[in-house]
């Protein structure tokens, strides 16, 4: 079946970094363009980015540029994200998740289970 | 950028009602408007994408309304499995989330 399977939790101190991972499978990797978002305990969801699958472009949020950078590998079908210089206010859950179409903007069909890190000294 | 607002932040009804849950847009977003359900410790779920097309394997009670910048997601005959937080999210440009619904048991 379709499925996002990421990497475990993380505790990590202040001014460190950080490297998520997202395994794909039940279909092609390459087809489909991978997003990031995040939720702070007992808060909304927050878009932290996008990669492309295919051909490994990315668009990150505002508040994210500088301090945040996806990857992919094709082989494997892993998508990573890797934040750093961490504060606190990152603790949150991260989420990686599939963008249905790649025409245009689309919603996101399939989530990862979600990845909690911790920041803390 | 464009700002998602749903209300009410809370809304407490009776299983086996219906609940109306409401997201507005600070511009227009056409039709590029998904809902999404959340459980507590869980991924969220896409409902509906298209404003108005529900996902594979959402039952018929979950429906979605609206256009442009006013929308909402109708759940009838409310399960006990219903109760959660439901988010709208517009894909118009770029990607921008509501701050959600909890939506309670009464």
């Amino acid at each position: 079946q379709v499925q996002l399977v990421q990497s475990g939790a993380e505790v990590k101190k202040p001014g460190a970094s950080v490297k998520v991972s997202c395994k794909a499978s039940g279909y092609s990797f390459s087809s489909y363009y991978i997003h990031w978002v995040r939720q702070a305990p007992g808060q909304g969801l927050e878009w932290m980015g996008i990669i492309k699958s295919g051909g490994g472009s990315t668009s990150y949020a505002q508040q994210f540029l500088g301090r945040v950078t996806m990857t992919r590998d094709t082989s494997t079908s892993t998508v990573y994200m890797e934040l750093s210089s961490l504060r606190s206010e990152d603790t949150a859950v991260y989420y990686c998740a599939r963008e249905m179409a790649t025409v245009t903007l689309d919603a996101f069909d399939v989530w990862g289970q979600g990845t909690m890190v911790t920041v803390s000294s | 950028e464009i700002v998602m607002t749903q209300s009410p932040a809370t809304l407490s009804v009776s299983p086996g009602e219906r609940a109306t849950l409401s997201c507005r847009a600070s511009q227009s977003v056409n039709t590029n408007l998904a809902w999404y359900q959340q459980k507590p410790g869980q991924a969220p779920r896409l409902l509906i994408y298209g404003a108005s097309t529900r996902a594979s394997g959402i039952p018929a009670r979950f429906s979605g309304g609206g256009s442009g910048t006013e929308f909402t997601l109708t759940i009838n005959s409310l399960q006990s499995e219903d109760f959660a937080v439901y988010y709208c999210q517009q894909y118009r440009k770029v990607y921008t989330f509501g701050q959600g619904t909890k939506l309670e048991i009464k």
